[in-house]
């Protein structure tokens, strides 16, 4: 079975500046890592995901992140923010073989002030 | 990128009562997953929707309360029923995960 641990369930940050959200899972068995967006009362946009292949993922928005298999890691990056980056991001792990179901993580709520 | 479509958008119901929620995927896919959002929280899968086949539900979540059709390739239902207000939640549909598209979700509200 796979679990996803998102260590901040809140980031503020001003705006312009650099954010890492962090993201750490577990898996006997290869996986697939995915970020999604929430932006207040609307559904789930991907941003990003990893499958196989270059460990460093560029995603929309100019979000990226990098898949660290050492560390169990995928990490979601950006170096400078909008506050219309203001939203809740979830990271999610599938076992990467066929079709497996999204394990989630709580969330991050990325706050970007002026 | 694939299209998901979800009817309806948003719904206050009585308790008691059912509701069905509709996810059309724009393409043929072997797997459809319903997840539920429950307010504040992140996001549990219900069940996975296979075509000509019974669901497979996820630990907590029984057929009774949950009943699922997949009547074929681009189409299914989940319906929530004898509701109550704890089942207020958002309820969303996805396909096969290396995709993992999500429709944008039924907002459901129970009074």
């Amino acid at each position: 079975a796979q679990s996803v641990t998102q260590l901040d369930s809140q980031v503020p940050v001003f705006e312009e500046a650099p954010v890492e959200l962090r993201c750490n899972y577990s898996s006997s068995v290869s996986v697939y890592l995915f970020w999604y967006v929430q932006y207040p009362n609307q559904g789930l946009q991907l941003l990003l995901k990893y499958l196989s292949g270059s460990t460093l993922v560029k995603g929309i928005n100019g979000f990226e992140a990098e898949f660290n298999k050492s560390q169990t890691s995928f990490h979601l990056r950006k170096p400078s923010v909008h506050i219309s980056d203001t939203a809740e991001y979830f990271c999610a792990v599938s076992a990467g073989t066929g079709f497996q179901k999204l394990v989630f993580g709580t969330g991050t709520r990325l706050l970007v002030s002026p | 990128s694939a299209v998901i479509s979800q009817k309806p958008s948003r719904d206050i119901c009585q308790r008691g009562t059912s509701l069905t929620i509709q996810c059309q995927v724009d393409s043929q896919v072997t797997m459809m997953f319903w997840y539920r959002q429950q307010p504040g929280q992140s996001l549990t899968l219900i069940a996975t929707a296979n075509q000509g086949s019974e669901a497979t539900y996820e630990s907590g979540f029984v057929i009774d309360k949950f009943p699922i059709s997949r009547p074929n390739l681009t189409f299914s239902t989940l319906t929530v029923s004898n509701m109550s207000p704890e089942d207020s939640s958002i309820y969303l549909c996805s396909e096969e995960n290396t995709e993992a598209f999500f429709g944008q979700g039924t907002r459901l509200t129970v009074v």
